[in-house]
């Protein structure tokens, strides 16, 4: 089946510094990727939807200027927390959208990528 | 705004007990529905789903019936192993215009299955 993956799966950073977290679909081309956080034993919060070749579209709350979304091809999106404080350590979690064949659109997610900011 | 709701666990169970983790939702228009599960250490991944009312996804056991008039899309699954054990989440996504594809969580359920 269809693989996500993301880089790095963990990161430990110190407050100030920008981190950056790539998701990649691996065996098809995704137009739209999306960005998760989920905070310990709770669900997972959209952040942001990722359009190849476009401007991201952020939720309501969540600071564009803070959260960069660049997706650059049809195989890559990035996020990078810039400045980040130990309130940014969460769970992040990316998405990527198959259209698939016949009208079969499937979303796939990737591992996840731990922060932890001290 | 759209939202799903599910039963608060943690859920802990015996081997081969049944097992129903509830789901209501409410959203406009006619959603589809999933149950994706997150085995310890892993991503999520896609359980089952039904994109229109009383559709009935199953996979690997469990089933899911799309009840449009209780809003509900409650997970089932007769006999649970210990492998069962997981994170199970209930999601909805509107298919049309900007929200195609986003995807709304509920809190996740803990499932501990014991031998």
């Amino acid at each position: 089946g269809a693989v996500v993956s993301q880089h790095p799966s963990r990161v430990i950073c110190k407050s100030g510094t920008s981190v950056k977290i790539e998701c990649r679909s691996l065996d098809f081309q995704a137009t739209t990727m999306f960005w998760y956080r989920q905070f310990p034993k709770q669900s997972l919060m959209l952040m942001a939807t990722s359009n190849e070749g476009s401007k991201a579209t952020y939720e309501q709350g969540v600071e564009k200027d803070k959260f960069l979304i660049n997706h650059a091809s049809l195989t890559l999106s990035t996020l990078t927390v810039t400045s980040a404080h130990p309130e940014d350590s969460s769970f992040y979690i990316c998405s990527a959208r198959d259209p698939g064949a016949g009208g079969k659109e499937t979303q796939y997610f990737g591992p996840g990528t731990r922060l932890l900011v001290l | 705004g759209d939202s799903v709701t599910q039963m608060e666990g943690p859920v802990t169970l015996s081997e081969e007990a049944f097992l129903t983790i509830n789901c209501t939702y409410t959203a406009t228009g006619y959603p589809s529905l999933f149950w994706y599960v997150q085995y310890p250490g892993e991503g999520l991944q896609l359980l089952l789903k039904a994109t229109k009312a009383d559709d009935k996804g199953s996979n690997k056991g469990f089933e899911a019936t799309y009840r449009k008039e209780t809003t509900s899309f409650h997970l089932e699954k007769g006999s649970v192993q210990v492998s069962d054990s997981a994170v199970y989440f209930c999601a909805l996504s509107k298919a049309g215009g900007t929200s195609y594809g986003k995807l709304t969580f509920g809190q996740g359920t803990i499932l501990t299955v014991h031998p």
